[in-house]
């Protein structure tokens, strides 16, 4: 089944520790996406990419680092520098590289501190 | 700034209990508006693309309509399987896209 794979669904971060959460989709889609979601605010984007190789930061970056060096892949690193990173993160992908066609989700990492 | 804002936060019906949520935006010329529904624990599912005023798409009990300042979905005669959380997503002129906080929809049999 075509789709997007989140892992792990949960993740627990110590303090002044780095985690990386997985994002695979096989989907053949060019632009990737990585969201933050809180509870009673909508979906803030941390990082984008829109083909491989090349990112950009959202509207939340800092504290986040993001790879593309394969079509299929979009790892999310939070570093020690996000000081509030409990939150759900949501990936997706979209064929469509001008965002003007719907995007596909995952099922999402919650991510929380130790 | 761009802004979208769903209302109401919250929404408990019955069972067969008709009702409408509401998606208004104030952004710099929408190029489309999306909506998702997600449920507890999962990621957002993609429902319906609108692109202009006038538009209407339906799914099985949903239909999503469009006006030049907000959207709505109408939910006839829901049933509990149509508990969720629905959310709306503006995709402005300059291609940036703002999500609402969503609505969560309760429907008890």
């Amino acid at each position: 089944d075509g789709g997007i794979t989140q892992s792990p669904k949960y993740l627990f971060r110590k303090e002044g520790q780095n985690v990386t959460l997985s994002c695979e989709q096989n989907l053949n889609h060019d632009a990737m996406y990585w969201y933050r979601q809180d509870p009673g605010q909508g979906l803030r984007l941390i990082y984008y990419s829109q083909i491989v190789n090349d990112f950009q930061k959202g509207d939340i970056a800092e504290g986040y680092s993001v790879s593309r060096e394969k079509k299929e892949s979009f790892p999310l690193t939070v570093t020690s520098a996000q000081k509030n990173p409990t939150a759900f993160y949501l990936c997706a992908s979209s064929i469509s590289r001008r965002g003007n066609q719907p995007q596909h989700f995952g099922d999402g990492t919650r991510l929380s501190i130790l | 700034e761009d802004q979208v804002t769903q209302s109401p936060e919250a929404l408990r019906l019955q069972e067969g209990e008709s009702s409408s949520l509401n998606c208004s935006y104030t952004v710099s010329g929408l190029r489309g508006l999306f909506w998702y529904r997600q449920d507890p624990g999962k990621g957002p599912e993609f429902l319906f693309t609108l692109y202009s005023a006038g538009e209407e798409k339906e799914k099985e009990r949903l239909k999503a309509t469009l006006t030049k300042k907000e959207s709505f979905l109408h939910i006839t005669a829901p049933k509990p399987e149509d508990s969720a959380t629905y959310l709306c997503a503006v995709l402005s002129n300059d291609y940036k896209l703002s999500f609402g906080a969503g609505t969560t929809v309760t429907v008890r049999a």
